[in-house]
């Protein structure tokens, strides 16, 4: 099945520094999502990404489409306390797959 | 985008029982899809839950031990069947809204726990 290998597995940042995080596939995906889930919460969608090469935004977000289709990276800036949890990448080719997860934490 | 009602929350069962989990969506969604997250680890797919239809099970995951209902287009239940201590883990459902935004929306799971 299609496998996505995300990393890093855990941060471990100060507060203020920028933080970034890729998820690469054997496979074709033709929607790269990114995902964050607090504990004991259900993922929340971050960014949806819908063609290769794409670059978006959302506030102090950014994340791509690798042009090959088969990687995705999200940056996160200035990282703040609430910023804490798990982010997953996700592919979509029909139903969706997930990464393993970065974990980061943030020390004030 | 639709939101997700899950329940219950959490719960400690004991094995050989069974477990049936609920969710709820605020509007009709084309799909439903189940999860199983293991504590620590990632969402693994359990099932794609179609209304009118039998479930689509992947790799691993059979209706015997997973059955799911999808009677309408809101609503949906996975049971854990005969449930054993390598049962308990964190259960999600989620909705493809089937608009322009895409991405699933999850409920908030249903952490369980096997003794």
């Amino acid at each position: 099945g299609q496998q996505l290998n995300q990393s890093p597995q855990s941060m471990f940042i100060q507060e203020g520094e920028d933080v970034s995080m890729n998820c690469t596939s054997s496979s074709i995906f033709n929607t790269w999502l990114w995902y964050k889930q607090d504990p004991g919460e259900g993922p929340v969608l971050l960014i949806a990404l819908y063609k290769a090469g794409e670059l978006t935004s959302n506030g102090r977000l950014t994340a791509q489409f690798g042009i090959t289709r088969k990687d995705s990276f999200l940056n996160i800036s200035a990282s703040i306390p609430s910023d804490v949890g798990i982010y997953f990448c996700a592919g979509q080719l029909g139903d969706m797959r997930f990464g393993a997860g970065t974990r980061l934490t943030v020390k004030p | 985008s639709a939101v997700i009602s899950q329940k219950p929350s959490r719960d400690i069962c004991q094995r050989g029982t069974s477990l049936t989990i609920q969710c709820q969506v605020d509007s009709q969604v084309t799909m439903m899809f189940w999860y199983r997250q293991q504590p620590g680890q990632s969402l693994t797919l359990i099932a794609t839950a179609n209304q009118g239809s039998e479930a689509t099970y992947e790799s691993g995951f059979v209706i015997d031990k997973f059955p799911i209902s999808r009677p309408n287009l809101t609503f949906s239940t996975l049971t854990v069947s005969n449930m054993s201590p390598e049962d308990s883990s964190i259960y999600l459902c989620s909705a493809d809204p089937g608009q322009e935004v895409y991405g699933y929306t999850f409920g908030s799971g249903t952490r369980l726990t096997v003794v």
